[in-house]
């Protein structure tokens, strides 16, 4: 089965800087890769994903990932961060042959002002 | 847009209660799962549906069990409430597509206290 790593569990950075938040998986062929978004008190919102094509994908909210098999990482990136980027980010890596899908153990984001 | 509501935004229950979680999709998805999700650990499945009547176990189905009588509704059941169970649960929907799973839209999460 497929598994998801988040390096970081917390990360801090200043509003309108640049944001990289890290995913690696694990899985025996070319995975469906996606990121998700918890808001406090919320649920998970979709934020991207990648299932074939551009290794580059773009997203909502001004955020990109890129695919790498190489490294087997699936990085989020975003140029400029705003304070209402601050929640929970959630890497997860689907299976191409049934419904299965891993989620990492989540990224905090805290903006600073 | 997809829309997945379920019953309670916050519940307390009582060590050893029978507890019904709800959940309700409007987009006609094949697919719905139930996760839990605790600090540090992200989220497990517990159980999924892929049709009516028809169910899945996940990772940690233990004390848990599931109804889908409906396609639009999928139930978690607590037969035994025990305060290890105290977490945030998620719904989620999404359609089936031959070749592999596709993305998961969630509700809004009941986030249960199991004194």
């Amino acid at each position: 089965a497929q598994s998801v790593t988040q390096p970081d569990i917390h990360i801090t950075v200043s509003e309108g800087a640049s944001l990289e938040l890290r995913c690696n998986y694990s899985y025996g062929a070319t995975p469906y890769l996606f990121w998700y978004v918890q808001s406090p008190g919320q649920g998970l919102q979709l934020l991207l994903k990648y299932f074939s094509g551009d290794t580059l994908v773009q997203g909502i909210k001004g955020f990109e990932a890129e695919f790498k098999r190489s490294q087997s990482s699936f990085n989020l990136r975003k140029p400029s961060v705003h304070w209402s980027d601050a929640a929970e980010y959630f890497c997860a890596v689907g299976a191409r042959n049934n419904n299965d899908m891993r989620f990492g153990a989540g990224t905090r984001l805290t903006v600073k002002p | 847009d997809v829309k997945v509501t379920q019953s309670s935004r916050y519940l307390v229950k009582r060590t050893g209660e029978k507890v019904f979680l709800e959940c309700v999709q409007d987009m006609d998805h094949e697919n719905m799962f139930w996760y839990r999700q605790d600090p540090g650990l992200g989220l497990r499945l517990i159980y999924f549906s892929y049709d009516v009547k028809m169910k899945e176990k996940g990772d940690i189905p233990e004390g848990y069990s599931v109804s889908r009588e409906k396609k639009e509704r999928f139930s978690l059941i607590l037969e035994s409430a025990s305060t290890n169970q105290t977490s945030m649960y998620l719904c989620a929907s999404s359609f089936a597509r031959l070749g592999g799973a596709e993305t998961q839209y969630f509700g809004p999460g009941t986030r249960l206290l199991v004194l």
